[in-house]
């Protein structure tokens, strides 16, 4: 199972634009890449996901270069409400009981 | 839509007894699981089940138990707690096939075994 690789802390700003990267060097050709979101209090909520190239959603956009070792996160313009902790998983519905949740990116919004 | 139902919220134990906490999906989602946060530790799976009537163990089952009693319940029990199994319990569940398979968590219960 392909282990991932991602910063512990960042520090951003409100209005800023913020990327967190996810190294995962061993990825599966049949592996998806998922990020979660946490609140302190709650349980994760799936952001986004994605196979190659670029996602984007309401929410956020993912890139994922053609060699698929890593992947981005963008957060556009964040505001205090994205201060959160956000996970990178890599893996499919096949072995999805196997992921492994590290202890993701704490970020931090401020004023 | 409710989504993942999880009760109780909160919860105070003294070691020794048991209790079940519930967890309950409208989504018609296959698959369902138990997972545990403790600080500065990932989430760390308990048990999980596959499909209805199918459970199997996680990285973390010891002094647990669950049953999936149909396709939208599937509770956790503690037999005997221990003081080790403080800790915020997550139910989550997912279609089970296909790309788009994330996650869909509860809210959560916050055990405490005093």
């Amino acid at each position: 199972l392909a282990k991932t690789t991602q910063p512990i802390s960042m520090d951003s700003y409100e209005g800023q634009e913020v990327n967190i990267t996810c190294s995962h060097n061993n990825i599966a050709t049949n592996d998806y890449i998922t990020w979660y979101q946490q609140f302190p209090s709650q349980g994760p909520r799936f952001i986004i996901q994605g196979y190659k190239t670029k996602v984007t959603n309401e929410v956020a956009s993912l890139f994922i270069p053609a060699d698929r070792k890593s992947s981005t996160l963008s957060l556009p313009r964040v505001s205090l409400s994205d201060t959160a902790v956000y996970y990178c998983l890599v893996g499919n519905a096949g072995n999805n009981r196997k992921l492994i949740w590290g202890l993701g990116t704490s970020l931090a919004v401020n004023p | 839509n409710a989504g993942v139902t999880q009760t109780p919220k909160f919860q105070v134990l003294k070691t020794g007894q048991s209790m079940t906490l519930q967890c309950a999906q409208d989504m018609n989602h296959n698959s369902m699981y138990w997972y545990r946060q403790d600080p500065g530790m990932g989430l760390r799976l308990i048990y999980y089940s596959a499909s209805e009537g199918t459970t199997d163990k996680g990285e973390v089952p010891n002094g647990y138990n669950v049953s999936r009693l149909n396709k939208r319940e599937f509770s956790l029990r503690l037999e005997s707690a221990a003081p080790s199994q403080t800790s915020v319990y997550f139910c989550a569940s997912e279609r089970g096939a296909g790309p788009n398979y994330g996650y869909t968590f509860g809210s959560g219960t916050r055990l405490t075994v005093v």
